[in-house]
């Protein structure tokens, strides 16, 4: 089976500083993992993905994650947060060999605050 | 990427009626998601949708609560059966690509009093 953990309900920031949500995975397989962000009433966003290749991803919004084959891990980062980046966030895992084909299962998800 | 749109974008409802969400996608997809999102939760699936086919349920769902359609490979409803105050939720739709990314759309925001 297959998991995610957000170990944070919520991550306080200044405006300014770097930002990390942190998100750690249990999966068979080589794993595809995605980050998502939810405003207020609205649907999920994709931001990034990590499917192959280079272990640092960019994304959208100056948003980055890192993949850590040996800690299991893919946290998302930023360099400088904004205000409006406050929103909830959710890391996302599948493994390439998902017999179920495509099913995502999703953490808990960690509320961001970004404050002046 | 896709761009999915739901219908309604939120309902409140009497307990005991039914409820059909509509979901359009702009292109073809093979595969088609439906979610819940209970309040203060995160996501989980309710079923796969697959055009031509039954759905495809995850534990604790069932057909007759949740009956889907598929007709078409842009087009895909779920209604929410003999609605209880517990199927307050947010209801969102996914496709996936064939870049391996699910896209999701805007959801829709049901209160069931």
């Amino acid at each position: 089976a297959q998991s995610v953990a957000q170990p944070e309900d919520q991550v306080n920031v200044a405006e300014g500083n770097p930002l990390t949500v942190k998100c750690t995975y249990s999966v068979s397989g080589n794993p595809y993992l995605f980050w998502y962000v939810q405003y207020p009433n609205r649907g999920l966003q994709f931001l990034l993905k990590y499917i192959t290749g280079d272990n640092l991803v960019k994304g959208s919004y100056g948003f980055e994650a890192e993949f850590n084959k040996s800690q299991t891990s893919f946290h998302l980062k930023k360099p400088s947060a904004l205000v409006s980046d406050s929103a909830l966030y959710f890391c996302a895992v599948r493994g390439d060999n998902t017999g179920g084909g495509n099913k995502l299962t999703f953490g808990t998800g960690t509320q961001l605050k970004v404050e002046l | 990427s896709a761009v999915i749109s739901q219908k309604p974008s939120r309902d409140i409802c009497q307990r005991g009626t039914s409820l059909t969400i509509q979901c359009q996608v702009d292109s073809q997809v093979t595969m088609m998601f439906w979610y819940r999102q209970q309040p203060g939760q995160s996501l989980t699936l309710i079923a796969t949708a697959n055009q031509g086919s039954e759905a495809t349920y995850e534990s604790g769902f069932v057909i007759d609560k949740f009956p889907i359609s598929r007709p078409n490979l842009t087009f895909s409803t779920l209604t929410v059966s003999n609605m209880s105050p517990e199927d307050s939720s947010i209801y969102l739709c996914s496709v996936t690509t064939g870049e391996q990314t699910q896209y999701f759309g805007p959801g829709t925001r049901l209160l069931v009093l």
